[in-house]
C-alpha cells in the first residue's frame, strides 16, 4: 500500500535552533501533503497543506515564518521549525492524499525543545 | 468541524463486547468521513471510511454509521479485543473541492479483561 516515511521519529533540540522534519512518499507521487501537530491527550490539529511546486496554505493561527514548509518534489515535503522554543515541543505528523480519496500518514516526529 | 483540542473522553468496554464510539461534526457540506485508530507514539491508522451518499458501511469487525440529519458519525467495533485499545478519531473532509481533512476530538478506548 501507499507508504509515507517520516524522519526523524524523535528529535531533541536546544531552544533557538531550527529542526527539519522530512516526509517522503515511498511508492506513489504525493501531489498534496499535510502537516499536523498533536499535543498530549489532544487531537491532531492541521497546520498547513502543501502542494508540490507551490506555496503552502497555512491554517489560521499558524505562523508561516516559523513553520517553513517545502514541497519541491512529488515525493518529499519538509517542515522546518525555526527558532524553536519549548512550547513548540509536540508530536508532528505528516500526511499525503491518495488518488482514491484516501490519506496515508507518517509515523510522526516527537520534538522536544530544551 | 475544527477540533478544539479537548482532552480525550474514555470509553471502557469489557473484552468481547461491542464498542460504539461516537463523533459529532459541524459542517453539513462535508462529503467524506474517515475513522482512524492511533496507538501511543504512532501516526493515525486507517480503519474505515464512508462517503456522504451512504449511511452505513461495514468492514471486518467494524461498521460506520452516518446520520447526516443530525451530523453524527459512529464507529462500531464487534467483539472488542485487547488490541483494539487505542485512541479513535473521526475525520471529515469539508467538500469534494477541498483536499484537507479535519480531525474530531477523539475517544480513548480501553478494554477490561
Amino acid at each position: 500500500g501507499a507508504v509515507v516515511s517520516q524522519h526523524p521519529s524523535r528529535v531533541i533540540c536546544k531552544s533557538g535552533t531550527s529542526v527539519k522534519i522530512e516526509c517522503r512518499s515511498l511508492d506513489f507521487q504525493a501531489t498534496t501533503m499535510f502537516w499536523y501537530r498533536q499535543f498530549p491527550k489532544q487531537s491532531l490539529m492541521l497546520m498547513a497543506t502543501s502542494n508540490e511546486g507551490s506555496k503552502a496554505t497555512y491554517e489560521q493561527g499558524v505562523e508561516k515564518d516559523k513553520f517553513l514548509i517545502n514541497h519541491a518534489s512529488l515525493t518529499l515535503s519538509t517542515l522546518t521549525v525555526t527558532s524553536a522554543h519549548p512550547e513548540d515541543s509536540s508530536f508532528y505528523i505528516c500526511s499525503a492524499s491518495l488518488p482514491n480519496d484516501g490519506y496515508t500518514f507518517g509515523s510522526g516526529t516527537r520534538l522536544t525543545v530544551v | 468541524g475544527e477540533s478544539v483540542g479537548l482532552h480525550l473522553p474514555t470509553l471502557s468496554v469489557q473484552e468481547g463486547d461491542n464498542s460504539i464510539i461516537n463523533c459529532a461534526y459541524s459542517n453539513s457540506a462535508s462529503d467524506y468521513f474517515i475513522w482512524y485508530k492511533q496507538e501511543s507514539g504512532k501516526g493515525p491508522q486507517f480503519i474505515i471510511d464512508i462517503r456522504s451518499n451512504m449511511d452505513k458501511r461495514q468492514g471486518q469487525r467494524v461498521t460506520v454509521l452516518l446520520n447526516k440529519t443530525v451530523k453524527h458519525l459512529s464507529l462500531q467495533i464487534a467483539a472488542t479485543q485487547p488490541g483494539d485499545s487505542a485512541v479513535y478519531f473521526c475525520a471529515e473532509r469539508a467538500s469534494s473541492s477541498a483536499s484537507k481533512i479535519i480531525f474530531g476530538s477523539g475517544t480513548r478506548l480501553s478494554i477490561r479483561p
